[in-house]
């Protein structure tokens, strides 16, 4: 039972468009949400979260909206860079307890020139 | 140094040997965690350690042994382990280990040993 989906395994955009990357979550227990980003043979990086008491966080080209009622939150990126071509994984974090982080399984981006 | 190191890289195995997995953190984190990722699945969370407490066994098999020495070294043991058992072993930490939101709480991870069981 997969409790964070991205249905969408590949996306790609042209250099300055938008990106638009979706996760969808069925667990209302998670209250933190993060977007991680992997190059090839790299670990993932953090790059953006959003606490479930906010609908929208921003930082510099990447903004990532929850809603909460749909269990939906997406990353945009804008404008979109080469250098954004990588697997972008969307997270959940359950309140309370330890911090079992529960991934999707990833949607690799491509940035066309 | 810097960040989260693994070692090796890239490992191969007989289903009969015996090899451990290393993890090395410079970020004077406090929990440090196994991750394993196979082909088309997401990153499925093996270990939880806390303050080289393990605080979270994720229904794990027994061939995978982790050992915390301390907060900045973290051992997966691999012993008979099957062809299934294939995958990327991804090491992770964070200054925090609780659950909800929090900076504190943000995974930093390493490159990952490629393994292979034959």
């Amino acid at each position: 039972d997969q409790q964070v989906k991205q249905n969408s395994p590949s996306l790609s955009v042209q250099e300055g468009r938008i990106s638009i990357l979706n996760c969808d979550y069925t667990n209302s227990m998670f209250d933190y949400f993060l977007w991680y980003k992997k190059y090839p043979a790299e670990g993932p990086t953090f790059l953006i979260s959003i606490s479930s008491i906010k609908d929208k966080n921003e930082d510099g080209r990447f903004t990532v909206f929850l809603n909460k009622s749909a269990k939906h939150l997406s990353l945009h990126i804008v404008p979109s860079q080469p250098g954004d071509s990588a697997v972008y994984f969307c997270a959940a974090v359950p309140s309370g307890g330890y911090q079992k982080v529960t991934f999707g399984t990833g949607t690799k981006l491509q940035v066309i020139p | 140094e810097t960040g989260v190191t693994q070692t090796p890289r890239h490992l191969v195995m007989g289903m009969t040997n015996k090899k451990s997995l290393k993890c090395e953190q410079h970020l004077g984190h406090n929990a440090m965690y196994w991750y394993k990722q196979s082909a088309k699945k997401p990153l499925e969370l093996m270990f939880v350690y806390s303050l080289e407490e393990r605080v979270e066994n994720n229904s794990v098999p027994s061939r995978f042994s982790p050992e915390c020495p301390n907060s900045s070294h973290l051992f997966l043991h691999l012993h008979t382990l099957q062809p299934e058992d294939s995958a990327l072993y991804l090491c992770a930490s964070s200054l925090g280990s609780s659950g909800g939101a929090g900076a504190k709480n943000i995974q930093y991870f390493g490159a990952g040993t490629r393994l292979s069981v034959l």
